[in-house]
């Protein structure tokens, strides 16, 4: 099993700062098989980055995901008040499929 | 417009049955590779179950053999029959329409309530 783990797991930053958040892989995740969720409270997951770069749709160009291999990482340029959220990592390469346990991003 | 909508959750338990419910519309079930996620109070997200569109189904090692994953094209339903619960399976459960014949999600529901308790 792919184990993944997001850091931190918490980032406490402003409105209008860059957020990187970190996702690690145990093992190597081919072809780039690596997705991005946000959550809000109550609310279901939302697609954000699939195939580890590209955005979702209606998802605004200040979110960009990078990496492979085993090193994956979210960037939110400048945070706008509704980016606060958990966000996850998914990879869909090997089975079981897997999650990452989350990145909370709070106001800070 | 697509929707997905769960239905089906309650408080059951231990060793009991369950059957979930995720009626679709703007999408045509039998031809997307569609998905449970579920999610412990508090907890981060687990894939359970998947169904690809050629019917080839596909479980977490922790439902394996206890819970089954089908679809009824008539009524473009999801379902996912839960026995011999277990305290551990108490979680949000959502449907999930995968993307493009691939392992992420593109549409989600919105989450129906499983608790198993006595």
């Amino acid at each position: 099993e792919t184990v993944l783990t997001q850091s931190p797991a918490t980032l406490s930053l402003s409105p209008g700062e860059r957020a990187t958040l970190s996702c690690g892989a145990s093992q190597s995740v081919s072809s780039s098989s690596l997705a991005w969720y946000q959550q809000k409270p109550g609310l279901a997951p939302r697609l954000v980055i699939y195939d580890a770069s590209n955005r979702a749709t209606g998802i605004p160009d200040r979110f960009s995901g990078s990496g492979s291999g085993t090193d994956f990482t979210l960037t939110i340029s400048r945070l706008e008040p509704e980016d606060f959220a958990v966000y996850y990592c998914q990879q869909y390469a090997t089975s079981p499929l897997t999650f990452g346990g989350g990145t909370k991003v709070e106001i800070k | 417009e697509v929707q997905l909508v769960e239905s089906g959750g309650g408080l059951i338990q231990p060793g009991g049955s369950l059957r979930l419910s995720c009626a679709v519309s703007g999408f045509t079930v039998s031809s997307n590779y569609m998905s449970w996620v579920r999610q412990a109070p508090g907890k981060g997200l687990e894939w359970v179950s998947v169904i690809y569109s050629g019917g080839s189904t596909y479980y977490a090692d922790s439902v394996k053999g206890r819970f089954t994953i089908s679809r009824d094209n008539s009524k473009n339903t999801l379902y996912l029959q839960m026995n011999s619960l277990r305290a551990e399976d108490t979680a949000v459960y959502f449907c999930a329409r995968n993307g493009y014949s691939s392992g992420w999600y593109r549409g989600w529901g919105q989450g129906t309530l499983v608790t198993v308790s006595s």
